[in-house]
Formats: C-alpha cells, structure tokens, sequence
C-alpha cells in the first residue's frame, strides 16, 4: 500500500487478556519499529526490525510484549495479560533503512489506541 | 530514557507570528528529524538534517543543527491554525533507531 497501515485502530480489552496488534509496513521497506505513546507524553521506543537481523528489543517493558515480523513485512506486536498500564496508543512505523535512515524519515501509520479496562 | 528534550514543553502564539522551538540531545548522532502529531495519532515527518548540515530550510521551516551543543531548532514562519499540533524532534544514533523527545504543543490562534 501507499502507507503504514495498523490494525485495528481502537482496541479495547479486559484486564488480564491477551491482544494483538498488527502492522502493514510499505513495501520494500526492510526496517519496522514499534512505539508506544501513553496520553500527553512522547514516543516509547519497544522493538526495532531490520530484515533478517535479530531485532532489537531493548525497549520492550515486560515478558509481556513480545513482536514478529514474518517474511520481512507484517509484523504483530503481542502483549500478554494486558495491565491497566499498557493502555497507549501503539504506533508502527517503517522505513529504508541503512541509505533511507540517513536520508529519508520514518513512515508511521496511525496507530492502534488500546484501552484495558 | 529520552535522547531528546523540547523546550517549551508549549506555545502559544497568534496566526502569523514565528514559533520556535528547541530540542537538546545528550549522545553523538547520525541525523536529527523533526515531526507533527495531530490528535496524538500518527506523525508526519516534516525535515531531517544530517550531522554535518547546519541549516535546512523547507518553505515556511527552517531547521538549525548545533552539533558542538547538541541542540537544534525548529522555526515555523507565518504560523496558520492549521500548524497547530505537537512537535518532536528525533534523533539517529549507530543501529538506525529513532529516540524521540517529550514533544512541544504549539496552539496557533486565528
């Protein structure tokens, strides 16, 4: 598609219930990252993809989370036994990484808001 | 931890006036980039500066990069409502991954 594409785009969960968010990348891009934004901060960096390198998730907050990106494209981002904390909005971006970092921003798509009552 | 950090954390100015924000960060970095959020949903990538650029300019933005302080600054000439959002600044570090700084809000009135 033309952009990053996220699904769905609210999710609203239970307490203790596992959900999955997904990520449509652009195409051709080889490097796809995952924020997390709570209401009024700025971007929490979570996990970073970059083909078929390990991804960094340094940035990822629990056991909880976990990510994979299959075929080098979509890519799920999972969090396990939701807590009342995780309630953010969740962004993915992706870009050509490497020549695309240095030269071209990020892409992101607009984000999955994810409410845990 | 954040790399970046804005100040102000928030502007308010009239339609046709200059904002100016600025962004420090702490480590050596490959690029610095500045985005929009509009209703705290996704961003737009507005201009990126290279480590070894000073000034860039695009239409009504203009962007400073002070690599000896570690700081850089956005200027949006002739404000409209329409500029109205939060603006971060981000930075490239080694391994490609982009920290992002706390935000500022900028409120245009018309």
């Amino acid at each position: 598609g033309a952009g990053v594409s996220q699904s769905p785009s609210n999710k609203v969960t239970e307490k203790g219930k596992d959900v999955e968010l997904r990520c449509d990348p652009i195409s051709g891009h080889t490097a796809l990252y995952w924020y997390r934004q709570s209401l009024g901060q700025g971007l929490e960096f979570l996990i970073y993809f970059q083909g078929n390198s390990a991804p960094d998730k340094s940035g990822l907050p629990s056991d909880r989370f976990s990510a994979e990106r299959t075929g080098g494209s979509v890519s799920t981002l999972t969090i396990q036994r939701t807590q009342q904390e995780d309630s953010a909005v969740y962004l993915c971006a992706s870009s050509l990484a490497g020549t695309g970092s240095f030269n071209y921003g990020y892409t992101f798509g607009s984000g999955t808001r994810l409410t845990v009552v | 931890s954040q790399q970046g950090e804005e100040d102000p954390q928030a502007l308010s100015i009239q339609e046709g006036e200059n904002a100016t924000m600025n962004c420090s960060y702490k480590t050596s970095i490959n690029n610095l980039q500045w985005y929009r959020q509009n209703s705290g949903r996704g961003l737009v990538h507005l201009i990126l500066i290279r480590s070894n650029e000073r000034e860039k300019h695009s239409g009504r933005l203009r962007v400073t990069l002070d690599t000896s302080k570690k700081s850089s600054s956005l200027l949006i000439t002739a404000s409209r409502a329409a500029d109205t959002a939060s603006y971060f600044c981000a930075t490239v570090a080694a391994g490609n991954k982009l920290t992002f700084g706390g935000g500022t809000r900028v409120l245009v009135k018309p």
